[in-house]
């Protein structure tokens, strides 16, 4: 079946502006995950749901970013008045549960370059 | 804090030279510890999961095994198409990554 698609595969914006970046899990997936891999650096956990629980947003650098998901599928991932720093590649993942031991399946992410 | 450390940070081995990975963590109790492959301009690419000690998988020229502290990865025989950068992570809900091994073979 179809995997985790993730869109723009590419978006490059100036500083200041916002940007919606979008996430289709797996099909019957009720975890879905974000992730930032920055130039270098290793992934680091953004935020995750799990069906109609409150999603845990520990990993959100910022409150310039937020995520929603709407209809326990399609997730968007929102950058208000980005910056330099923010530019990196953001990848999703989904998992049939959310848990320890449940395996990730990730997107191909999205590139997201701030000039 | 928990924490997932990989070694060495890149790898170059001729075709055919076997080698092994590395990934060390210092977490609190033992859960899923994953290995992923990622491809320039991918997404990581799900390997194996080890959720005891002392268990082993295998895929190709790919094993993974894993103790109570680290986990290997070990390539036999390795082909071109091996180079990637191989993650593992340690799983408490998300996961936790480590930085990643850059693999680079050589015909």
């Amino acid at each position: 079946g179809a995997g985790v698609s993730q869109s723009p595969s590419n978006k490059v914006t100036e500083k200041g502006k916002d940007v919606e970046l979008r996430c289709d899990p797996i099909s019957g997936h009720t975890a879905l995950y974000w992730y930032r891999q920055s130039l270098g650096q290793g992934l680091e956990f953004l935020i995750y749901f799990q069906g109609n629980s409150a999603p845990d947003k520990s990993g959100l650098p910022s409150d310039r970013f937020s995520a929603e998901r709407t209809g326990g599928s399609v997730s968007t991932l929102t950058i208000q008045r980005t910056q330099q720093e923010d530019s990196a590649v953001y990848l999703c993942a989904s998992s049939a549960l959310a848990g320890e031991w449940e395996t990730q399946y990730f997107g191909p992410g999205t590139r997201l370059l701030v000039l | 804090e928990d924490q997932v450390t990989q070694s060495p940070e890149a790898l170059r081995l001729q075709e055919g030279e076997s080698s092994s990975l590395n990934c060390s963590y210092t977490v609190s109790g033992l859960r899923g510890l994953f290995w992923y492959r990622q491809d320039p301009g991918k997404g990581p690419e799900f390997l194996f999961t080890l959720y005891s000690a002392g268990e082993e998988k295998e895929k190709e020229r790919l094993k993974a095994t894993l103790t109570k502290k680290e986990s290997f990865l070990h390539i036999t025989a390795p082909k071109p198409e091996d180079s990637a950068t191989y993650l593992c992570a340690y799983n408490t809900d998300k996961l936790i990554f480590g930085t990643g091994t850059r693999l680079q073979v050589f015909p």
